[in-house]
């Protein structure tokens, strides 16, 4: 599974747009971007998946550029209620089903009034 | 919109005992998950179950626990004889497919006395 790097917080605005990018140096071939969202005391959200280019949702939108080594997560005007730790993962979707999901410590998302 | 559901949401144990957390799965899902977070720590992987056998497992899921489904509905994690350090919040998940979105439950807190 490739590693990955996302900063540890960030902190913004109700009405902004935030964008956390995530590092995948080592992303293979068959790899796909997911993300995915935690509240606290809750579960973990699935929020985007993607292979190349940009995947729009109607919650956010994930860029990832030709080279595949990094992906930003964009979340348009942000309110209090996404406060929250986003994940970035990374693995082998196709061959292996990345049934195996590996949570690394994730962005912890601060958005105040 | 479906969801998967957890019970208890809290389980207080004595070290020693057996405990059993208990998973309903979104109806049309096929593989199941388990997944653990200690406070303040990652999310990790337990478990992963799919046409009523373990798929894989990580090397936290040693002998003292197992999963079943005991029936069409049901999702059950079990740990037989509870340690301190078993003490986390406990989510089950499932998916309509192997790579496909992981749909999280609430989560069991289960504290270990």
């Amino acid at each position: 599974l490739a590693k990955t790097t996302q900063p540890i917080s960030m902190d913004s605005y109700e009405g902004q747009e935030v964008n956390i990018t995530c590092s995948h140096n080592n992303i293979a071939t068959n790899d796909y971007i997911t993300w995915y969202q935690q509240f606290p005391s809750q579960g973990p959200r699935f929020i985007i998946q993607g292979y190349k280019t940009k995947v729009t949702n109607e919650v956010a939108s994930l860029f990832i550029p030709a080279d595949r080594k990094s992906s930003t997560l964009s979340l348009p005007r942000v309110s209090l209620s996404d406060t929250a730790v986003y994940y970035c993962l990374v693995g082998d979707v196709v061959n292996t089903g990345f049934q195996k999901l590996v949570f690394g410590t994730g962005t912890r998302l601060l958005v105040s009034p | 919109e479906p969801e998967v559901t957890q019970t208890p949401s809290h389980q207080v144990t004595q070290m020693g005992q057996e405990v059993i957390l208990r998973c309903v799965p979104i109806s049309n899902h096929l593989y199941f998950y388990w997944y653990r977070q200690i406070l303040g720590q990652k999310v990790e992987f337990l478990v992963s179950f799919y046409n009523n056998e373990i798929s894989e497992k990580s090397e936290i899921f040693d002998d003292q626990f197992s999963v079943e489904r005991p029936d069409g509905s049901n999702f059950t994690l079990k740990i037989r004889s509870t340690k301190l350090e078993d003490s986390a919040m406990y989510f089950c998940a499932s998916s309509e497919g192997a790579g496909h979105e992981q749909y999280f439950g609430p989560g069991t807190r289960l504290t270990v006395t």
